[in-house]
């Protein structure tokens, strides 16, 4: 069974760092690329970095760019977000999403197929 | 950036009910949309895929049709454990991957 567990939320003041980690198990993780997503309370999904199988190609969201690294340690399972210079409207749930793709000829389809169940990040003074 | 409008952002129904939820994008992205399901305090949870392909597992009743700028997610007879909100995501242009607003849908 595919699983996705989150850890490392909590409250942090502004201009504070956190370190989020992503557990995976239940399938071969170094052959997915995974990303992060996040969920202000109340509002809805923000997708805030991409990590390929290979860790060769990161992408970032403008919001969060120069502030957020993305990482991952595919002996350990393990996904990670370090989170630095955190200002308010960094509060939310964040999501570890796993990447599927559904190749067809030439192209494929991606999407989102499993989330873990999320860890909340309050930065608040 | 590509952006997401779903309407309506909130629907009422009774159970029984034929549902339909649409998402519109600013510019073209042939069928590269997803629809996810989230419920309170929940993690979404994937329904459609490449527009109208059913992730495994997903009752029938959920469809999702459209390609370009405009898609439609369908409930055919709403059940009790549907009441939920409900995001579509374009997979068009990465790294800038976007959702929709949402559309909560709730109990008549």
């Amino acid at each position: 069974e595919v699983q996705l567990v989150e850890s490392g939320g909590g409250l942090v003041q502004p201009g504070g760092s956190l370190r989020l980690s992503c557990a995976a198990s239940g399938f071969t993780f170094s052959s997915y690329s995974m990303n992060w997503v996040r969920q202000a309370p109340g509002k809805g999904l923000e997708w805030v970095s991409y990590i390929s199988s290979s860790s060769s190609t990161i992408y970032y969201a403008d919001s969060v760019k120069g502030r957020f690294t993305i990482s991952r340690d595919n002996a350990k399972n393990s996904l990670y977000l370090q989170m630095n210079s955190l200002r308010d409207e960094d509060t939310a749930v964040y999501y570890c999403a796993r990447e599927f793709r559904d190749y067809y000829g030439s192209g494929s389809y991606s999407t989102f197929d499993y989330w873990g169940q999320g860890t909340l990040v309050t930065v608040s003074s | 950036d590509i952006q997401l409008t779903q309407s309506p952002s909130f629907l009422s129904a009774s159970v029984g009910d034929r549902v339909t939820i649409t998402c519109r994008a600013s510019q073209g992205i042939s069928s590269y949309l997803a629809w996810y399901q989230q419920k309170p305090g929940k993690a979404p949870k994937l329904l459609i895929y490449a527009a109208s392909t059913l992730q495994s597992g997903v009752p029938s009743r959920f469809s999702g049709s459209g390609s370009g700028t405009e898609f439609t997610l369908t409930i055919s007879s709403l059940q009790p454990e549907d009441f939920a909100t409900y995001y579509c995501q374009q997979l068009n242009s990465y790294p800038l991957l976007t959702f929709g607003g949402g559309t909560k849908v709730e109990i008549k």
